[in-house]
């Protein structure tokens, strides 16, 4: 167990739906990452956040959306939700902002658009 | 070789041997470089890293190999077990500050008992 906890596990909904991943960090990080894994394209950076603030952003599409939380945790909106975006998506955090700096994983959230 | 879709790199290996896992690193600039271990229905699991300023880091078992000349970085794992199963992904930091890791597509790794 990572320490890193994700919800749901599993999520089915319709296209043009809208949803939210929640993401709730290791007790004491600061980073939270969010990144899309699909089987096409493999692991994907999506976007960080610092201790409530964006600290970097990858290829995260304009539907997309975050936010971290006072409480540290975080959520990922995925909204006008196309056949596409079904993929894993995965919550990371760590310590500190830099990359060099260990982060542990969520389970991860499937979802599936139908 | 390059995978594509579902179809990753695959490395089947017997129980005890050796393994080696391989990547190529895209951007001559990155100077930190991670390998990630993802179990089958799990997150992505920090194995070790290696940063630009070595060639060598050695862990439990596992030892990253860093050739910046030409932008490889490989995996070895010593008597490999059957819990070793998973897929491997390189990772290399690219955005500046350290703040982002961009991720190789992965190398399955199957281990027969």
């Amino acid at each position: 167990d990572s320490g890193v906890t994700q919800t749901p596990k599993h999520l089915i909904t319709a296209t043009g739906q809208r949803v939210t991943l929640r993401c709730s960090p290791r007790s004491g990080d600061l980073s939270v990452y969010w990144y899309q894994q699909s089987l096409d394209q493999g692991l994907q950076f999506l976007i960080q956040y610092y201790n409530g603030e964006e600290r970097a952003k990858g290829n995260i599409l304009e539907r997309f959306s975050a936010q971290q939380f006072p409480d540290l945790h975080s959520e990922l909106n995925l909204s006008s939700l196309e056949l596409g975006d079904s993929a894993l998506y995965f919550c990371a955090s760590s310590e500190l902002h830099r990359a060099d700096t260990e982060a542990f994983f969520g389970q991860g959230t499937r979802l599936t658009v139908v | 070789g390059e995978s594509v879709g579902l179809h990753l790199p695959t490395l089947s290996v017997q129980e005890g041997d050796n393994s080696i896992i391989n990547c190529a690193y895209s951007n001559s600039a990155s100077d930190y470089f991670i390998w990630y271990k993802q179990e089958s229905g799990k997150g992505p699991q920090f194995i070790i890293d290696i940063r630009s300023n070595m060639d060598k880091r050695q862990g439990q078992r596992v030892t990253v190999l860093l050739n910046k000349t030409v932008k490889h970085l490989s995996l070895q794992i010593a008597a490999t077990q059957p819990g070793d199963s998973a897929v491997y992904f390189c990772a290399e930091n690219i955005g500046s500050g350290y703040s982002t890791l961009t991720f190789g597509k992965g190398t399955m790794l199957l281990v027969s008992p």
